[in-house]
């Protein structure tokens, strides 16, 4: 069965702070590891991983894709308080896609 | 393009009642999925369709839930009877399938169910 586990569960920053939100996964039949931001209700994509070693970028966020090691990381640097949400990671297997519990972000001014 | 079209956005019931929801997903996306997320946990998913047809309907209750795609387009979610722990958000999403890694999942803003 697929599998994907988020680490930490919560984490408390300040404004300014970089941080690392973490992903593994087990899977028999690996397409793409997606991150997503949930702020409210509706979950809004932020990056597609498929390759290893090849890092996504958008603005302050980047995220890494280890398929020998399977895990993935996300990076936040210079942190704001907006960046506060819970960060979801999905796993597509097939045509599945199956989320980790996510990692609950607070940024305190 | 227009989203992921869900409603109600917002909806009450008490226990043992009967509820449903609706999604539109965007169009000519082929996979739809339905997801309850209860607060403080990741979505789980419930029921996968491929055009019409069932892909996994692996953890979704059985017994008290059911969901269509009759023509392909549309979906409904229904609960029957609810019990208080269905109280969660249900996330409709849709995605297409360009290529070996399919793309991104689009959400729909999600349902809220209360159940009292």
């Amino acid at each position: 069965e697929d599998k994907v586990v988020q680490s930490p569960l919560s984490l408390v920053v300040h404004e300014g702070d970089t941080v690392t939100l973490n992903c593994s996964y087990e899977v028999t039949n690996f397409r793409s590891l997606l991150w997503y931001k949930q702020e409210k209700k509706a979950p809004t994509f932020l990056f597609m991983l498929t390759s290893s070693g090849i890092e996504k970028k958008s603005g302050r966020l980047s995220s890494i894709l280890d398929k020998k090691e399977l895990f993935s990381i996300l990076n936040i640097t210079a942190t704001q308080t907006g960046d506060s949400a819970i960060y979801l990671c999905a796993l597509g297997s097939g045509y599945a896609l199956n989320f980790g519990k996510g990692t609950s972000l607070l940024v305190t001014p | 393009e227009a989203g992921v079209a869900q409603s109600p956005r917002y909806k009450i019931i008490e226990k043992r009642q009967s509820v449903a929801f609706w999604c539109n997903p965007i169009s000519g996306h082929a996979t739809l999925y339905w997801y309850q997320q209860i607060l403080g946990q990741g979505p789980k998913l419930l029921i996968q369709f491929q055009n019409n047809g069932v892909v996994d309907d692996s953890q979704l209750p059985k017994d008290r839930f059911s969901a269509e795609r009759l023509k392909g387009v549309d979906s409904t979610l229904k609960i029957q009877p609810a019990k208080l722990e269905d109280s969660a958000v249900y996330l409709c999403a849709s995605r297409t399938h360009r290529g070996l890694s399919g793309t991104e999942a689009f959400f729909g803003q999600g349902t809220r169910l209360t159940v009292v």
